[in-house]
């Protein structure tokens, strides 16, 4: 059971729009930065989104992250067949000193 | 951005213990905290641990206190993950990641995979 809650399974066609839920509570997502990774299949995770809605350089502006309260959202706009992975968001639990995950989103191009 | 390299993958007897290194290049070593996260087949994240060289503090995920030691060590720019006591459910791909004191991991290993038989 993880501590962050994530749908399990997101899908849409191509250029469609896509939202990816996380939610947490006040010792987690409430208070501190959340993080999205990709995880293409067979490989390590990659940072997607840090400090809730910023993009790494490299990449592209199609992925989107908002934070309110103890919930955050990823948005992928433009859908393309290259975005099917599977998706965690991230934050420190100030309770556990650590880091906290979401179960992963798995998200299907149709 | 610091680049992260991992032994290679083991198979272990349940019962013993496994340790896991990480090699970071690339960047300062002292200015991260390096994380251990695992992958069970076909599971999710799960965040083990983490250390901060510079000071050498821990602190590790309940679940795994009294079964889990990280190290680091600076003169290498490696840190060390060792697990012990062994069970099947300890199968999974084993990640090392960094990133700044008080920010998310951004830069991740390639994974080493850890097999338990029985």
């Amino acid at each position: 059971q993880s501590v962050l809650t994530q749908p399990p399974s997101a899908s849409g066609t191509p250029d469609q729009r896509v939202t990816i839920s996380c939610s947490g509570s006040s010792s987690n997502i409430e208070t501190n930065y959340l993080y999205w990774y990709q995880q293409l299949p067979g490989t390590a995770p990659k940072l997607l989104i840090y400090k809730n809605d910023q993009r790494p350089s490299g990449v592209p502006d199609r992925f989107s992250g908002s934070k309110s309260g103890t919930s955050a959202s990823l948005a992928i706009s433009g859908l393309r067949s290259e975005d099917e992975a599977d998706y965690y968001c991230a934050a420190w639990d100030d309770g556990l000193r650590g880091w906290v995950f979401g179960g992963g989103t798995k998200l299907t191009v149709l | 951005q610091v680049q992260l390299v991992q032994s290679g993958a083991e198979v272990k007897k349940a019962g013993t213990s496994v340790k896991v290194s990480c090699k970071a290049s690339g960047g300062t070593f002292s200015n991260y905290v390096i994380n251990w996260v695992r992958q069970a087949p076909g599971q999710g994240l799960e965040w083990m641990g983490w250390i901060i060289p510079l000071f050498g503090t821990v602190n590790y995920a309940q679940k795994f206190q009294g079964r889990v030691t990280v190290t680091a060590d600076e003169p290498t720019s490696s840190a060390f993950m060792e697990l012990s006591s062994l069970r099947s459910d300890d199968t999974a791909l084993y990640f090392c990641c960094s990133g700044y004191v008080g920010e998310g991991p951004d830069s991740w290993g390639q994974g080493t995979l850890v097999t338990v038989s029985s």
